[in-house]
């Protein structure tokens, strides 16, 4: 079955404890995304990434590291979170990101609180 | 990048066809629209999407008008599973790959 699965599902962490979440696409998608959901503040991107060692900064990277070394996975990792970075996190996939085959699968989302 | 703009709220009785506006006015010529929706807190999901011709799948419709500055997601008959926030977004431009969700339609379909 076609999906992105991220890990962990729900997260309770303390200010300043380095975390990761993964996220894994089995669709050998080339463009890979994270975004955060805030209430009120819709869908923000946070890293994006075209194909392996290729990243580049969405709207909201402060406080966000991503690495891309296989094709499949795209982690995203919080060196010192905060407070401010609790959120909802959703990776996303997609062949491309325009015409046929262009649209983003989601992975089920990622519920963050940072103490 | 082509921005867009949606009323944050919209009613459907159920049953009836739910019609959900979306403006693109700075829309380029190879910018495509396309159209998710997030139920509850789920990862959104892939609705439909277009160039410049009104499509359909067994979804949704889309119809783009002609200048493409603007476009309506036709959800036919809407029922109370279609409560959700809609999407719409435009492609990155070439050599962009930033896409921007904005904050949607949340859609509420009323027994």
């Amino acid at each position: 079955e076609a999906q992105v699965t991220q890990n962990p599902r729900y997260l309770i962490t303390v200010t300043g404890k380095k975390l990761t979440v993964t996220c894994s696409q089995n669709m050998n998608h080339e463009y890979m995304s994270w975004y955060r959901q805030d209430p009120g503040l819709g869908l923000r991107q946070i890293y994006y990434s075209m194909n392996v060692e290729v990243t580049d900064k969405g709207d909201v990277p402060e406080g966000y590291k991503v690495s891309r070394k296989e094709k499949r996975n795209f982690p995203l990792i919080l060196e010192s979170p905060s407070p401010n970075q609790t959120s909802l996190y959703f990776c996303a996939s997609s062949r491309g990101l325009a015409g046929l085959g262009g649209e983003l699968f989601f992975g089920e989302g990622s519920r963050l609180t940072v103490l | 990048d082509a921005k867009t703009t949606q009323p944050p709220s919209m009613d459907c009785a159920e049953g009836r066809a739910a019609n959900l506006p979306c403006n693109h006015s700075t829309i380029s010529g190879n910018e495509y629209v396309y159209w998710y929706r997030q139920i509850h807190s789920q990862g959104p999901q892939y609705i439909i999407h277009g160039l410049k011709n009104n499509e359909t799948n067994e979804m949704a419709s889309l119809i783009i008008t002609e200048d493409r500055k603007s476009s309506t997601l036709i959800l036919p008959h809407a029922t109370l599973r279609d409560t959700a926030v809609y999407y719409c977004i435009v492609t990155p431009r070439a050599g962009s790959y930033q896409l921007t969700f904005g904050k949607g339609t949340k859609l509420s379909v009323i027994p």
